[in-house]
């Protein structure tokens, strides 16, 4: 079954404690992201990746790493979380940038206390 | 930066009635898409838009792109209480850069 698969689901941590979510996709596809939805903000695009080892920043960036080393996978790496950065994330990835469609993960609820 | 502002934020009509949700830009767009998230998931796409002036019938949902390609309107006929959901109107800006931007959400309750 073609998806994209993100883990954990939820994760409650604290302020400082390094972290990482993981995304993975099954469809080959070049262009990946990561988002986080907040209420009244709607999606907004964190970083993004055209391909392997090749990543570029978003509109919401400050606070977040990725890593694109297989064209699989791009986890999400959060150095030393802050409460602001508590959201809904999500993992999208799409054949190219574009017009192509943009599959989403099921999302990740990270609280930063 | 906040590229695609949608309206309404929040629509509650009745089953039977028809409504219009707009995406406006000041920027012009190579394409845009529609999604429709419903709670505890990701997006799902409905459609893309990618001419200037294209309309784009998806049953009781009619898109429209604006012939600028800056705007887009989702209007759908006779709401059903499975509509309800989030709507999200997104698509990548000719900026320079690969960034793919999203609106900020019409969140819709078709009531029975």
């Amino acid at each position: 079954e073609a998806q994209v698969t993100q883990n954990p689901r939820y994760l409650i941590t604290v302020t400082g404690k390094k972290l990482t979510v993981t995304c993975s996709q099954n469809m080959n596809h070049e262009y990946m992201s990561w988002y986080r939805q907040d209420p009244g903000l709607g999606l907004r695009q964190i970083y993004y990746s055209m391909n392997v080892e090749v990543t570029d920043k978003g509109d919401v960036p400050e606070g977040y790493k990725v890593s694109r080393k297989e064209k699989r996978n791009f986890p999400l790496i959060l150095e030393s979380p802050s409460p602001n950065q508590t959201s809904l994330y999500f993992c999208a990835s799409s054949l190219e940038r574009g017009y192509n469609e943009q599959f989403f993960g099921p999302g990740t609820r990270l609280t930063v206390l | 930066t906040q590229l695609l502002e949608q309206s309404p934020q929040f629509l509650s009509i009745q089953e039977g009635e028809n409504l219009t949700v707009y995406c406006n830009s000041s920027s012009v767009f190579s394409s845009l898409q529609w999604y429709r998230q419903e709670p505890g998931e990701g997006p799902v796409l409905l459609v893309t838009v990618v001419t200037g002036g294209e309309v784009k019938k998806l049953k009781r949902l009619t898109f429209q792109f604006g012939d600028a390609r800056k705007d887009s309107s989702l209007h759908i006929t006779a709401a059903q209480p499975g509509d309800t959901g989030l709507y999200l109107c997104a698509g990548d800006p000719f900026s320079g850069t690969y960034k793919y931007i999203f609106g900020t959400g019409t969140r819709l309750k078709v009531l029975a």
